[in-house]
């Protein structure tokens, strides 16, 4: 069965805090990404990994970077969390391009709160 | 970014009703999916849709690629206590895009 799986299911942080969330994929997928979900505003995506060391930009990138050191882990990083950063993070992979690409795996989520 | 107009936002229902959803764009999408998330869990994959004016079922769960390739429509019907949750439509432009445009969700309550 395929699998997602993000460390925290919660985590509670302060301003300023440089917070990391990790994601792990055991589905030998290419494609990595982290969206943000918010209550009316469904999923946006903050960034993406085509590939080892490869990362793009989606909608929503300022205030976050990513590292993908792993073809199985991609890693979201909060450089100075603000308030405005509590959200549910989730994490998806999808396969190779040609093969049901677009079918993205989620994570359960990760609910961050910055206070 | 760009995102799709989801309706209705929220539904309350009784159960063995019937629910209908759509989404629309002021694009064209040449691919579109339904995605469900359960409380505590991240969206799965219900339907996906592949062709203007294909219509493709899932057991109660019937969805619609509508023939101008701007919207999609989801319907359930005789609801389950396990239908409630948020439904997600999702759209892609292009295959190898790899960059779904999502709406903003339908949050589901059953009634009893």
């Amino acid at each position: 069965d395929v699998k997602v799986t993000q460390s925290s299911r919660y985590l509670v942080k302060r301003t300023g805090e440089k917070v990391f969330l990790e994601c792990v994929q055991d589905m030998d997928h290419e494609n990595m990404f982290w969206y943000r979900q918010d209550p009316g505003l469904g999923l946006r995506l903050i960034y993406f990994s085509y590939d080892v060391k490869m990362k793009e930009k989606g909608d929503i990138p300022e205030g976050y970077s990513v590292s993908r050191e792993k073809k199985e882990r991609f890693s979201l990083i909060l450089e100075s969390a603000s308030t405005n950063q509590t959200s549910m993070y989730l994490c998806a992979s999808s396969s190779n391009p040609g093969t049901d690409n677009e079918k993205l795996f989620f994570g359960s989520g990760t609910q961050l709160s910055v206070l | 970014g760009q995102q799709l107009n989801q309706s209705p936002q929220s539904m309350f229902i009784q159960e063995g009703e019937d629910v209908s959803m759509n989404c629309t764009s002021s694009s064209i999408f040449n691919t579109w999916l339904w995605y469900k998330q359960d409380p505590g869990e991240g969206p799965v994959l219900l339907i996906a849709l592949y062709k203007a004016g294909e219509l493709t079922s899932n057991g109660r769960l019937t969805a619609q690629f509508g023939i101008t390739r701007k919207d999609s429509f989801l319907n359930i019907s005789a609801s389950i206590p396990s239908d409630v949750g948020i439904y997600f439509c999702a759209g892609l432009k292009f295959q190898g895009a790899q960059k779904l445009v999502f709406g903003q969700g339908t949050r589901l309550t059953i009634n009893p």
